[in-house]
């Protein structure tokens, strides 16, 4: 079945410090979702992306999806206290934007 | 908008029990999925439903049952709890087209002993 695997599976960084988290999909997605959990609460939605090549932006966060659509990255600039939590890629696949497959996300630890 | 709402918040079962995770949308969604989650190891789909009536496994289905009776409401049910079955359970629901944001309920914490 479709796998997608999420780089780094940790990472922790002094405030004001670049992060990037990269998601990379066994199969061809018909779009890509990024969700932000913080520590004892539920995913919460960030972005989807869903064309060849895309990158959006959302202030400090850019997301950027693949021109094969197999793998994305969201890219943190100047990292501040309120990014910390797991940032989870989902990816669909086989013309399902909605039967989502996770990402094991990574864990984004800032100093402060 | 309450979004969607999931009970108990947590719950301790003994092996061999059965219980009902309950959820329930307000957001008039088609898509409704119940997923599981791990330490470390990111969500797991266990079940999903596309409509009232409509209900398909996922990737990690043994052990639990589902219904969707009404749009609303999708129930996951635990039958002869086991230990593996610990776990956070998170309810979501979604539109159907267009962007299809997942909304998770706020989840619920099983503990088999």
């Amino acid at each position: 079945g479709q796998q997608v695997m999420q780089i780094p599976q940790y990472q922790h960084v002094q405030e004001g410090e670049d992060f990037t988290t990269y998601c990379n999909s066994s199969t061809t997605l018909s779009n890509i979702q990024w969700y932000k959990q913080r520590p004892g609460g539920h995913p919460v939605f960030l972005i989807q992306l869903v064309k060849s090549g895309e990158v959006k932006k959302q202030k400090r966060l850019t997301f950027q999806f693949g021109e094969a659509k197999k793998n994305s990255s969201l890219h943190i600039t100047a990292t501040q206290t309120t990014d910390v939590g797991t940032y989870f890629c989902a990816g669909g696949s086989g013309g399902s934007n909605y039967k989502l497959t996770f990402g094991k996300g990574t864990l984004l630890t800032v100093n402060p | 908008n309450a979004g969607v709402t999931q009970t108990p918040k947590f719950r301790i079962l003994k092996i061999g029990q059965s219980m009902t995770l309950q959820c329930t949308q307000d957001m008039n969604h088609n898509y409704m999925y119940w997923y599981r989650q791990d330490p470390g190891m990111g969500l797991k789909l266990i079940y999903y439903s596309v409509g009232a009536g409509i209900t398909d496994k996922g990737e990690v289905p043994n052990g639990y049952n589902v219904s969707r009776s009404t749009t609303e409401d999708f129930p996951l049910r635990l039958e002869l709890a086991a230990p593996s079955q610990t776990s956070v359970y998170f309810c979501a629901s979604s539109y159907s087209v267009g962007i299809t944001e997942a909304f998770f309920g706020q989840g619920t914490r099983l503990t088999v002993v």
